[in-house]
């Protein structure tokens, strides 16, 4: 088996700044995702990575960057950190998009902004 | 976006007793629909799927069904324990510019009382 891991598990950041989160996967995995959850909005995608160096916007990519710097690694930037913003933000990964669909997720970055 | 709209946001049962969830979507494009299980801490894991040659899937106390026509499928658990307590999120697959995004609905927080 493999393992997703994020990086921090806990971020408090400031207004306007810029964050960043990291993931890493060891299943050699082709797609990799990232996800926000809210409370009562589920899992949304912000941008997702077919393969290595590739990126493709999801439906709230406004306000992040992405970058999938080698196949086991995709990071996510918050251009500017919104003042009392919280949520968690999941990486996930999948063996490829055309057939597997299973998502394997990562325990989550939780971020606060002061 | 896309949405997938998941019902009840809260869903509280008696052990023993069954549990439903049901979603809708909207693209008829969309061939396949996995179900996560989120328990308190930990990360979403896809714990029963179907697809769009489907309408009927079971496994281990999980049943799902999926209506194609009217765009809606449910998750049922029968007989429910204590460790079925979780968040729990429907999803479907649609297509996205010659690739492939999973969209999440909004989560039902099942609690199941003893």
């Amino acid at each position: 088996g493999g393992i997703i891991t994020q990086t921090p598990k806990f971020l408090i950041g400031q207004e306007g700044q810029k964050l960043t989160l990291k993931c890493q996967q060891n299943f050699n995995h082709d797609t990799m995702y990232w996800y926000r959850q809210d409370s009562g909005k589920g899992l949304r995608l912000i941008y997702y990575s077919i393969t290595e160096n590739d990126l493709q916007k999801g439906d709230l990519s406004e306000g992040y960057d992405a970058s999938r710097e080698k196949k086991s690694s995709f990071s996510l930037t918050v251009t500017s950190a919104q003042k009392n913003e919280m949520a968690v933000f999941l990486c996930a990964s999948s063996i490829q998009q055309a057939s597997a669909e299973t998502l394997y997720f990562g325990s989550g970055t939780r971020l606060t902004v002061l | 976006g896309e949405q997938v709209e998941q019902l009840p946001s809260i869903l509280r049962v008696q052990e023993g007793s069954s549990a439903s969830i049901n979603c809708t979507y909207e693209n008829s494009a969309s061939n396949y629909f996995p179900w996560y299980k989120q328990e308190p801490g930990e990360n979403p894991k896809l714990i029963i799927d179907i697809r769009s040659n489907m309408e009927r899937k079971q496994t281990q106390g999980l049943i799902v069904l999926l209506d194609k026509k009217a765009k809606r499928f449910s998750l049922h658990i029968t007989d429910t324990q204590p460790g079925d307590s979780a968040m729990y999120f429907c999803a479907a697959r649609k297509a996205s510019s010659g690739s492939w995004q999973l969209i999440f609905g909004s989560g039902t927080q099942l609690t199941v009382m003893p």
